[in-house]
Protein backbone atom coordinates (compact mmCIF):
# COMPACT_ATOMS: atom_id res chain seq x y z
CA UNK A 1 0.00 0.00 0.00
CA UNK A 2 1.01 3.64 -0.21
CA UNK A 3 0.42 6.18 2.28
CA UNK A 4 0.80 10.19 2.52
CA UNK A 5 1.14 11.84 5.05
CA UNK A 6 0.44 15.16 3.97
CA UNK A 7 -2.09 16.34 1.32
CA UNK A 8 -0.92 15.67 -2.07
CA UNK A 9 -2.88 16.87 -5.10
CA UNK A 10 -2.12 12.95 -6.65
CA UNK A 11 -1.40 9.70 -5.72
CA UNK A 12 -0.69 6.74 -8.04
CA UNK A 13 -1.17 3.30 -6.74
CA UNK A 14 -1.05 -0.14 -8.34
CA UNK A 15 -4.20 -2.32 -8.79
CA UNK A 16 -4.99 -4.14 -5.77
CA UNK A 17 -2.73 -1.70 -3.02
CA UNK A 18 -4.15 -0.15 0.03
CA UNK A 19 -4.53 3.79 -0.86
CA UNK A 20 -4.75 6.68 1.57
CA UNK A 21 -5.76 10.27 0.87
CA UNK A 22 -5.21 13.13 3.22
CA UNK A 23 -7.08 15.68 4.60
CA UNK A 24 -6.54 18.74 6.90
CA UNK A 25 -9.76 20.54 7.57
CA UNK A 26 -9.77 24.41 8.37
CA UNK A 27 -12.46 24.73 11.24
CA UNK A 28 -12.13 23.39 15.13
CA UNK A 29 -15.66 23.95 15.20
CA UNK A 30 -16.59 21.40 12.49
CA UNK A 31 -18.57 18.66 13.60
CA UNK A 32 -19.36 16.63 10.28
CA UNK A 33 -17.00 14.82 7.39
CA UNK A 34 -17.44 13.65 4.15
CA UNK A 35 -15.41 11.64 1.43
CA UNK A 36 -17.38 12.77 -2.08
CA UNK A 37 -15.50 11.09 -5.29
CA UNK A 38 -15.60 13.22 -8.22
CA UNK A 39 -14.91 11.21 -12.18
CA UNK A 40 -14.14 13.45 -14.78
CA UNK A 41 -17.51 15.37 -15.93
CA UNK A 42 -19.72 14.42 -13.38
CA UNK A 43 -20.42 15.89 -9.89
CA UNK A 44 -19.16 14.97 -6.45
CA UNK A 45 -20.51 11.69 -5.38
CA UNK A 46 -20.95 10.90 -1.35
CA UNK A 47 -18.68 8.11 -0.62
CA UNK A 48 -18.61 7.91 3.52
CA UNK A 49 -19.07 10.31 6.32
CA UNK A 50 -18.40 10.84 9.79
CA UNK A 51 -19.60 12.77 13.04
CA UNK A 52 -17.15 14.35 15.40
CA UNK A 53 -18.16 12.04 18.10
CA UNK A 54 -16.18 8.89 16.00
CA UNK A 55 -12.82 8.59 15.25
CA UNK A 56 -13.11 5.84 12.47
CA UNK A 57 -15.89 4.43 10.38
CA UNK A 58 -15.81 1.94 7.59
CA UNK A 59 -18.09 1.03 4.50
CA UNK A 60 -17.61 -1.40 2.07
CA UNK A 61 -13.58 -1.25 0.94
CA UNK A 62 -13.36 2.09 2.44
CA UNK A 63 -12.41 3.95 6.06
CA UNK A 64 -12.53 7.11 7.27
CA UNK A 65 -10.52 7.69 10.03
CA UNK A 66 -10.75 11.22 12.00
CA UNK A 67 -8.18 12.66 14.19
CA UNK A 68 -9.83 15.89 15.96
CA UNK A 69 -6.34 16.66 17.85
CA UNK A 70 -4.73 17.72 14.58
CA UNK A 71 -7.47 18.28 12.40
CA UNK A 72 -7.04 15.95 10.14
CA UNK A 73 -8.91 12.85 7.80
CA UNK A 74 -8.32 10.27 5.74
CA UNK A 75 -9.70 8.02 3.71
CA UNK A 76 -8.41 4.46 3.32
CA UNK A 77 -9.77 2.56 0.22
CA UNK A 78 -8.53 -1.45 0.28
CA UNK A 79 -7.69 -3.54 -2.41
CA UNK A 80 -7.78 -0.23 -4.98
CA UNK A 81 -9.36 -1.14 -8.35
CA UNK A 82 -9.33 1.01 -11.59
CA UNK A 83 -12.93 1.78 -10.92
CA UNK A 84 -11.50 4.10 -8.17
CA UNK A 85 -9.19 6.80 -10.63
CA UNK A 86 -11.25 9.64 -9.53
CA UNK A 87 -10.50 12.99 -7.62
CA UNK A 88 -11.12 12.62 -4.00
CA UNK A 89 -12.64 15.79 -1.77
CA UNK A 90 -13.16 16.09 1.84
CA UNK A 91 -15.43 18.24 2.99
CA UNK A 92 -16.79 19.31 6.41
CA UNK A 93 -19.88 21.33 8.06
CA UNK A 94 -20.31 22.35 11.33
CA UNK A 95 -23.93 22.14 12.60
CA UNK A 96 -23.93 25.18 14.58
CA UNK A 97 -22.61 27.09 11.34
CA UNK A 98 -25.59 26.39 8.81
CA UNK A 99 -25.63 24.03 5.75
CA UNK A 100 -22.62 24.82 3.71
CA UNK A 101 -20.10 22.06 2.77
CA UNK A 102 -16.91 23.42 2.71
CA UNK A 103 -14.80 21.45 0.39
CA UNK A 104 -10.67 20.68 1.01
CA UNK A 105 -8.53 20.19 -2.00
CA UNK A 106 -8.70 17.42 -4.06
CA UNK A 107 -6.59 14.77 -4.85
CA UNK A 108 -6.30 12.79 -7.98
CA UNK A 109 -5.95 9.29 -7.49
CA UNK A 110 -4.46 7.12 -10.18
CA UNK A 111 -4.88 3.01 -10.40
CA UNK A 112 -2.73 1.51 -13.01
CA UNK A 113 -3.42 -2.23 -13.81
CA UNK B 1 -32.54 5.65 -7.46
CA UNK B 2 -33.58 9.09 -7.76
CA UNK B 3 -30.79 11.62 -8.67
CA UNK B 4 -30.46 15.24 -9.55
CA UNK B 5 -30.45 16.44 -12.81
CA UNK B 6 -29.49 19.82 -14.37
CA UNK B 7 -29.49 21.47 -17.32
CA UNK B 8 -28.17 22.04 -20.04
CA UNK B 9 -24.86 20.51 -19.63
CA UNK B 10 -22.88 23.05 -21.56
CA UNK B 11 -23.81 26.72 -21.29
CA UNK B 12 -21.68 29.08 -23.52
CA UNK B 13 -22.30 33.10 -22.94
CA UNK B 14 -21.05 35.82 -23.88
CA UNK B 15 -19.61 38.60 -21.16
CA UNK B 16 -22.67 40.60 -20.18
CA UNK B 17 -25.58 38.66 -20.71
CA UNK B 18 -27.94 36.50 -18.69
CA UNK B 19 -27.52 32.98 -17.77
CA UNK B 20 -30.32 30.32 -15.75
CA UNK B 21 -28.95 27.34 -14.78
CA UNK B 22 -31.86 25.05 -13.90
CA UNK B 23 -32.05 22.03 -11.84
CA UNK B 24 -34.23 19.26 -10.46
CA UNK B 25 -33.75 18.24 -7.00
CA UNK B 26 -34.62 14.88 -5.51
CA UNK B 27 -38.44 14.73 -4.95
CA UNK B 28 -38.96 14.57 -1.43
CA UNK B 29 -35.79 16.75 -0.64
CA UNK B 30 -36.30 20.06 0.90
CA UNK B 31 -33.15 22.10 0.63
CA UNK B 32 -31.65 23.14 -2.20
CA UNK B 33 -27.96 23.86 -3.12
CA UNK B 34 -25.82 25.90 -5.75
CA UNK B 35 -22.00 25.30 -5.79
CA UNK B 36 -19.59 25.78 -8.15
CA UNK B 37 -16.07 24.48 -9.35
CA UNK B 38 -13.64 26.45 -11.41
CA UNK B 39 -11.66 24.43 -13.55
CA UNK B 40 -9.02 22.82 -11.44
CA UNK B 41 -9.93 23.97 -8.24
CA UNK B 42 -11.97 22.92 -5.15
CA UNK B 43 -16.16 22.95 -4.81
CA UNK B 44 -17.26 26.28 -3.50
CA UNK B 45 -20.71 26.79 -1.75
CA UNK B 46 -22.96 29.13 -3.29
CA UNK B 47 -25.83 28.96 -1.61
CA UNK B 48 -28.76 26.98 0.32
CA UNK B 49 -32.74 27.48 -0.06
CA UNK B 50 -35.40 25.90 2.17
CA UNK B 51 -38.82 26.74 2.45
CA UNK B 52 -38.66 29.26 -0.57
CA UNK B 53 -36.14 31.21 0.94
CA UNK B 54 -32.52 31.68 0.97
CA UNK B 55 -30.92 30.26 4.25
CA UNK B 56 -27.46 31.14 3.82
CA UNK B 57 -24.72 32.27 1.08
CA UNK B 58 -21.64 32.44 0.50
CA UNK B 59 -19.27 35.72 -0.59
CA UNK B 60 -18.94 34.84 -3.95
CA UNK B 61 -22.96 34.53 -3.90
CA UNK B 62 -23.33 38.38 -4.45
CA UNK B 63 -26.11 40.45 -6.73
CA UNK B 64 -25.51 39.40 -9.92
CA UNK B 65 -26.42 36.02 -8.34
CA UNK B 66 -30.16 34.75 -7.63
CA UNK B 67 -31.84 31.72 -6.98
CA UNK B 68 -35.29 30.68 -7.30
CA UNK B 69 -37.96 27.62 -7.10
CA UNK B 70 -40.26 28.41 -9.65
CA UNK B 71 -42.51 25.73 -9.30
CA UNK B 72 -42.75 22.58 -7.55
CA UNK B 73 -39.78 20.55 -9.26
CA UNK B 74 -37.08 23.47 -10.53
CA UNK B 75 -35.07 25.23 -8.91
CA UNK B 76 -32.72 27.75 -10.57
CA UNK B 77 -30.00 29.71 -10.38
CA UNK B 78 -29.46 33.07 -12.61
CA UNK B 79 -26.28 35.23 -12.76
CA UNK B 80 -27.82 38.62 -14.67
CA UNK B 81 -25.22 40.06 -16.00
CA UNK B 82 -21.80 37.14 -16.47
CA UNK B 83 -18.46 38.35 -16.32
CA UNK B 84 -15.59 36.12 -17.40
CA UNK B 85 -14.49 34.24 -14.51
CA UNK B 86 -18.11 33.32 -13.73
CA UNK B 87 -17.03 30.38 -15.96
CA UNK B 88 -17.21 27.28 -14.12
CA UNK B 89 -19.11 24.11 -13.41
CA UNK B 90 -22.14 24.75 -11.22
CA UNK B 91 -23.39 22.11 -9.04
CA UNK B 92 -26.85 21.82 -7.93
CA UNK B 93 -27.68 19.62 -4.89
CA UNK B 94 -30.26 18.88 -2.77
CA UNK B 95 -30.76 16.76 0.91
CA UNK B 96 -33.56 15.83 3.00
CA UNK B 97 -32.33 17.98 5.96
CA UNK B 98 -29.81 19.88 7.22
CA UNK B 99 -26.05 18.20 7.64
CA UNK B 100 -25.49 15.23 8.03
CA UNK B 101 -28.32 14.60 6.15
CA UNK B 102 -26.51 13.85 2.80
CA UNK B 103 -26.44 16.55 0.03
CA UNK B 104 -26.85 14.44 -3.22
CA UNK B 105 -25.09 15.99 -6.40
CA UNK B 106 -26.30 16.41 -9.79
CA UNK B 107 -24.24 15.96 -13.01
CA UNK B 108 -23.17 19.87 -13.13
CA UNK B 109 -23.70 22.67 -15.74
CA UNK B 110 -20.36 24.17 -17.71
CA UNK B 111 -20.70 27.92 -18.06
CA UNK B 112 -18.31 29.50 -20.85
CA UNK B 113 -18.67 32.93 -20.05
CA UNK B 114 -16.46 34.58 -23.62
Amino acid sequence: GESVGLHLPTLSVQEGDNSIINCAYSNSASDYFIWYKQESGKGPQFIIDIRSNMDKRQGQRVTVLLNKTVKHLSLQIAATQPGDSAVYFCAENAYQAGTALIFGKGTTLSVSS
Amino acid sequence: EPEVTQTPSHQVTQMGQEVILRCVPISNHLYFYWYRQILGQKVEFLVSFYNNEISEKSEIFDDQFSVERPDGSNFTLKIRSTKLEDSAMYFCASSQGLPPYEQYFGPGTRLTVT
